[in-house]
C-alpha cells in the first residue's frame, strides 16, 4: 500500500537557518504530494502541493520539487523564522482510482529559536 | 469565503457513550472527508462522502460510522466510546474537479476526550 516516511524530528533551529524535511514515498500508481502544516491547537494548513513530476510547490519562503525518480518531496526553506515552529506532515493522494483518502507521514515537529 | 468549521472545538465523554462530531465544509464543496489523529498513529483515514453517498472508508471499526447532508454537511458518529477513541478528529473539504477532487482544506479539529 501507500506510504510516506519523513524524517524523526524534532528539529531545532536558529532563526534564519536554512531549512529541509526530508519526505520519501511509496505509490502503486502516480500521486500527488502535498506538504500540511500544524500549529499547536490547530488544524492543518495546506502549505503546499506538487501534482506531477519534476513541479515545484512553493508558498511563504517553502519549496518542495516532486522527484518521481527518488520518490521524494522535500522540504525546504532557505531562512526559517520563529513563527515557522509547527509540525510539518508530507502527505500523498493516489490520483486516478476511486479513492481519494491522504496518506500522511509521522509529521516532523520544527521549533524555531530566536 | 469562509473556511471548515467543527462544532464542537472540545469534548468529554466517559466509555460506553456515543458522541456525534458535525463538519460544515466550505462553501461550493461537496467532498467531506474525516481523519483520526493521535499522537501514537498519527493521522488516519476515516471515511469520505460525496453527495450524500460514504465512497471510501479507512480501517476502522463499525462503531465508527457517518453521513452527509444534501447540503454538504456531515457528522460523524462514534458509538460505544473506548479511551482509545481519544483523538482529534479532523474534517477536510474538497471540491470535485475533472478526474478527481482538489486540495483538501482542513477545519480545526475536535478534541475529544474518552474517560
Amino acid at each position: 500500500g501507500d506510504s510516506v516516511t519523513q524524517m524523526e524530528g524534532p528539529v531545532t533551529l536558529s532563526e534564519e537557518a536554512f531549512l529541509t524535511i526530508n519526505c520519501t514515498y511509496t505509490a502503486t500508481g502516480y500521486p500527488s504530494l502535498f506538504w500540511y502544516v500544524q500549529y499547536p491547537g490547530e488544524g492543518l494548513q495546506l502549505l503546499l502541493k506538487a501534482t506531477k513530476a519534476d513541479d515545484k510547490g512553493s508558498n511563504k519562503g517553502f519549496e518542495a520539487t516532486y522527484r518521481k525518480e527518488t520518490t521524494s518531496f522535500h522540504l525546504e526553506k532557505g531562512s526559517v523564522q520563529v513563527s515557522d515552529s509547527a509540525v510539518y506532515f508530507c502527505a500523498l493522494r493516489e490520483e486516478g482510482g476511486s479513492n481519494y483518502k491522504l496518506t500522511f507521514g509521522k509529521g516532523t515537529l520544527l521549533t524555531v529559536n530566536p | 469565503k469562509a473556511g471548515v468549521t467543527q462544532t464542537p472545538r472540545y469534548l468529554i465523554k466517559t466509555r460506553g457513550q456515543q458522541v456525534t462530531l458535525s463538519c460544515s465544509p466550505i462553501s461550493g464543496h461537496r467532498s467531506v472527508s474525516w481523519y483520526q489523529q493521535t499522537p501514537g498513529q498519527g493521522l488516519q483515514f476515516l471515511f469520505e462522502y460525496f453527495s450524500e453517498t460514504q465512497r471510501n472508508k479507512g480501517n476502522f471499526p463499525g462503531r465508527f460510522s457517518g453521513r452527509q447532508f444534501s447540503n454538504s454537511r456531515s457528522e460523524m458518529n462514534v458509538s460505544t466510546l473506548e479511551l482509545g477513541d481519544s483523538a482529534l478528529y479532523l474534517c477536510a473539504s474538497s471540491l470535485f474537479i475533472q478526474g478527481g477532487p482538489d486540495t483538501q482544506y482542513f477545519g480545526p479539529g475536535t478534541r475529544l476526550t474518552v474517560l
